[in-house]
C-alpha cells in the first residue's frame, strides 16, 4: 500500500531549530512536498524536492532520501507565527494526485 | 493578482438540501482538485480535473458531483446523499505536469443545520 508517516505533535522553543521528519511507502516517486498549514486556514507550499539532498529556503530547510524513503523539514531561529502544522505529501504514479500525511501540529513556546 | 478563490466561506446546509462549492483560478492551471478536511483525518481527495471537460474521482466521490465546464471553474457539489458533509473544503490547483505543486484556496467551512 501507499503510506506515510509523520509525527503527530511536536514543541519546541522560540529562537530554537526543529526538525520534523517524513518517511514514505509509495509505488512510484515524483517528488516530495512540504506545506504549512495554520489552524483554520489553508495549506500554503514550502518546498519541493525530488532529488536526494537539502534544499535551504531561508529559515526552512528540507531534505530527501529516496533511497530510505525519508524526508525532513528544517526550522531554524524558530518564531511564535511558526506554530503551525506540517505536510508531508508525495507525488506517485502517472497521474497529478499527490498522497498526503496527517500533518505535524507544531507549538511554539516562549 | 494571481490566485484562487473559493466562496462563500461559511455554508450552512439544511437535511436534505444540495449545496455548491465554488472555485475559481486565474493562474491558467490546467489541473483542479477538492479535498475535504477533518480533524486528525488529512487531506482527503473528493475529486480531480486534469483538463476542461474532464474529471476523476478521487478517494471520497461518494456523495458529490463536480462539473469543467471552463478552465477557471470547478465547482463541487454536496448532495444529500452526502451523509456526514461538516467538513472544511480545499480546492487547489496546478499547472497539470506530474506532480507539480499544488496551490489552495482560502477554503469553504461547511455546516449541517
Amino acid at each position: 500500500g501507499q503510506n506515510i508517516d509523520q509525527p503527530t505533535e511536536m514543541t519546541a522553543t522560540e529562537g530554537a531549530i526543529v526538525q520534523i521528519n517524513c518517511t514514505y511507502q509509495t509505488s512510484g516517486f515524483n517528488g516530495l512536498f512540504w506545506y504549512q498549514q495554520h489552524a483554520g486556514e489553508a495549506p500554503t507550499f514550502l518546498s519541493y524536492n525530488v532529488l536526494d539532498g537539502l534544499e535551504e529556503k531561508g529559515r526552512f530547510s528540507s531534505f530527501l532520501s529516496r533511497s530510505k524513503g525519508y524526508s525532513y523539514l528544517l526550522l531554524k531561529e524558530l518564531q511564535m507565527k511558526d506554530s503551525a502544522s506540517y505536510l508531508c505529501a508525495v507525488g506517485a504514479g502517472n497521474n497529478r494526485k499527490l498522497i498526503w500525511g496527517l500533518g505535524t501540529s507544531l507549538a511554539v513556546n516562549p | 493578482d494571481g490566485g484562487i478563490t473559493q466562496s462563500p466561506k461559511y455554508l450552512f446546509r439544511k437535511e436534505g438540501q444540495n449545496v455548491t462549492l465554488s472555485c475559481e483560478q486565474n493562474l491558467n492551471h490546467d489541473a483542479m482538485y477538492w479535498y475535504r478536511q477533518d480533524p486528525g483525518q488529512g487531506l482527503r481527495l473528493i475529486y480531480y480535473s486534469q483538463i476542461v471537460n474532464d474529471f476523476q474521482k478521487g478517494d471520497i466521490a461518494e456523495g458529490y458531483s463536480v462539473s469543467r465546464e471552463k478552465k477557471e471553474s470547478f465547482p463541487l457539489t454536496v448532495t444529500s446523499a452526502q451523509k456526514n458533509p461538516t467538513a472544511f473544503y480545499l480546492c487547489a490547483s496546478s499547472t497539470g505536469r506530474t506532480s507539480e505543486t499544488q496551490y489552495f484556496g482560502p477554503g469553504t467551512r461547511l455546516l449541517v443545520l
